[in-house]
């Protein structure tokens, strides 16, 4: 089955630096790969997505990278600030079957933006 | 109520109890998945459903029933459980087909088992 891989699994930042969180996924046949943050005792929320016919993806201060050659993908998130404090997780989608939700997640990683 | 709507949110059970968890989703969406999360470790996935029938179950203990009685309402239903069973448990809804990888999580039940 699927296997994703997420580093690093705390980063600490100043705000206004820069923040990139990176995942690696195993079955190349993962089409989907979306970004979850997960604020303290709060429910995980998407954030931004790519699929695998796009190279890259930007909403504002995030951006989501795809190299589906290496089999990895990344989030950025530019001029951190302190709201940006959560549980970032990756995850990967394999095309096919009736489950569409059938994601499989990174282990997180604790993002901390210190004023 | 909108979203995705988990009830109780702490839930704190011996071994021998019998428990339900319950997620109700405002959404119109056709599929209800249950997913665990542990401490230190990756959101695993433990059932899904697609128009009420159940599609996946991802070789989870049988002490763990789930019940889908419609497209908005899920159960999980709990008994003789493990300490090791405490984690918290969410409930996400999608859409059931093209676009159903984007998933919409309740807030969870934090579950402790004594």
């Amino acid at each position: 089955g699927e296997n994703v891989e997420q580093h690093p699994s705390t980063l600490s930042v100043q705000e206004g630096d820069s923040a990139v969180i990176k995942c690696t996924y195993s079955d190349s046949a993962s089409n989907y790969f979306p970004w979850y943050k997960q604020e303290l005792g709060k429910r995980p929320q998407l954030i931004i997505d790519i699929r695998s016919n796009v190279g890259e993806k930007k909403d504002q201060r995030i951006a989501v990278t795809l190299n589906k050659t290496a089999k990895h993908f990344s989030l950025h998130i530019t001029e951190t600030q302190p709201e940006d404090s959560a549980v970032y997780f990756c995850a990967a989608h394999k095309g096919g079957g009736t489950s569409y939700g059938k994601l499989t997640f990174g282990q997180g990683t604790i993002l901390t933006v210190h004023p | 109520e909108t979203g995705v709507t988990q009830t109780p949110r702490h839930l704190v059970m011996g071994m021998t109890n019998k428990k339900s968890l319950k997620c109700e989703q405002h959404l119109g969406h056709n599929a209800m998945y249950w997913y665990k999360q542990s401490a230190k470790k990756p959101l695993e996935l433990m059932f899904v459903y697609n128009f009420k029938e159940q599609t996946e179950n991802n070789s989870v203990p049988s002490r763990f029933s789930p019940e889908c009685p419609n497209s908005s309402h899920l159960f999980l239903h709990l008994h003789t459980l493990q300490p090791e069973d405490s984690a918290l448990y969410l409930c996400a809804s999608s859409q059931a087909g093209p676009g159903g990888e984007k998933l919409f999580f309740g807030s969870g039940t934090q579950l402790s088992v004594l």
